[in-house]
Formats: structure tokens, sequence, C-alpha cells
């Protein structure tokens, strides 16, 4: 099966400027997350999105950060102004079912950010 | 709070020795509970998975785990380590149903010829 496809691999961006990120997700998978992985530590869950409704965005900056999920299927991940400290891996993970405990998540090779 | 501790954020063996990294969880309940490793510019991948059942859990290239309730642990080992096993290794728990998947900070593992 196609895994998790990202799209930037690389972005390089000034601070104040705006950015997106898109993925698409295994087909099937109902739930759809995005990661932020600062150099140095483990990923941080930013969204969580079970079909197109978010099931939680408890850790996302909603004064900067949006991202969307239409059709229950791509979504897309915003930035916008970005700051110095936003630098960091982007990562985009999906799962056949988020509410099963045991589900795994699988994911794509992640979009580098660095904010200048 | 919910957490989960990886002690030691960098470990070298020799190609041949045994590899451990450790995990421990903080909750009394047993959570489910993940290994993923890292290559380098790239996403995260499955090694194996604890949920219920047999407390040793083998997973993907050789590693296995073992889920000690007495001791809130979950550390991951392989008899002989290769060359290709030098990545980034993440332990991740879910507390409940539904609930997010916590990562650790992770272990950087080096081999040396």
């Amino acid at each position: 099966e196609a895994g998790v496809a990202q799209s930037p691999r690389y972005k390089i961006i000034e601070k104040r400027q705006s950015v997106a990120f898109w993925c698409n997700p295994i087909s099937g998978h109902a739930t759809l997350y995005w990661y932020q992985q600062i150099l140095g530590q483990g990923p941080k869950l930013l969204i969580q999105f079970q079909n197109n409704g978010v099931v939680d965005d408890s850790q996302l900056p909603k004064d900067r950060f949006s991202a969307e999920r239409l059709k229950g299927v791509d979504s897309t991940l915003k930035i916008q102004p970005a700051k110095l400290e936003d630098s960091a891996v982007y990562l985009c993970a999906s799962s056949l079912d988020g509410q099963a405990p045991n589900s795994p998540l699988h994911f794509g090779n992640g979009t580098r950010l660095t904010v200048t | 709070a919910q957490s989960v501790t990886q002690l030691g954020s960098h470990v070298s063996v020799s190609e041949g020795a045994l590899v451990l990294l450790r995990c421990n969880y903080s909750s009394s309940v047993p959570p489910y509970l993940f290994w993923y490793v890292q290559y380098p510019n790239q996403g995260l991948q499955l090694l194996l998975k604890y949920t219920t059942g047999a407390t040793l859990v083998k997973g993907i290239n050789g590693f296995e785990a073992e889920f000690k309730k007495s001791e809130t642990s979950f550390h991951l080992t392989k008899p002989s380590a290769h060359m290709s096993d030098a990545a980034e290794y993440f332990c991740a728990v879910r507390y409940n149903q539904g609930g997010k998947l916590i990562f650790g900070q992770g272990t950087e593992l080096s081999v040396k010829p």
C-alpha cells in the first residue's frame, strides 16, 4: 500500500511569513494527525482528525496555526505568521481508527521547516 | 501528568553487542505501548507494540520488548547490534482508549564497528 505522502520535504521562510504543508494519508485511514518534532525532542501532537472532524487540537497554537481536512482525506496545516520557534519537522500520520487504542500510526517523511 | 520517560538520550554500542533502550511510563493502569524507529530524514516506523496478553513482544529487525507492570517499564532490546540499527528510537504510550499517543524524548543509538 502507498504510505503517507507529505509535501514539501523542506521549506525555508523568514519570520512573519506564512507557510502551508500538505498531507495525503493512507487510503481508508479515518484518523489523521499532525505532529511537531523539534530537534532533539519527541513528536508532539498538534491536531487529530477523525474523518473530517477535529478530535484533539488542545496543543495547537490557534493564534497562528490552522489545519483542515476537507472531505475526510487530504489535510493542510498552515502557519501564519511564522516565528523562529516554529522551526521543526512537521510530521503527518494516519491510522485506520484512532479510537482503537492498539491502532498504530503510520508516518510520512515529514516537512522540515526552517524559519530565519 | 501522564508522561513517558526514556532514560539516556544517547546510547552507543559496538557491533554485535546487546542493545538495551529504556522506557518507563507513569500509570498504575497498564497502557498501550509502542516503540518507533526514525532513520535520518525519515518519518517514524513502528517497531513493535504491546496491547494485552504476552508480556514479551517481538518486533521487526530482531527487536523485542518486555512489558513489566511492577516496574512500569517497556524496555527495548536486541541481542546483537548491527550497523544498520543506528537511528533514533522513540517509546510511545497511549493511556486510554481514544487517548492521544504520547512520545518520549527519544534515544539516539550509535553502533560502532
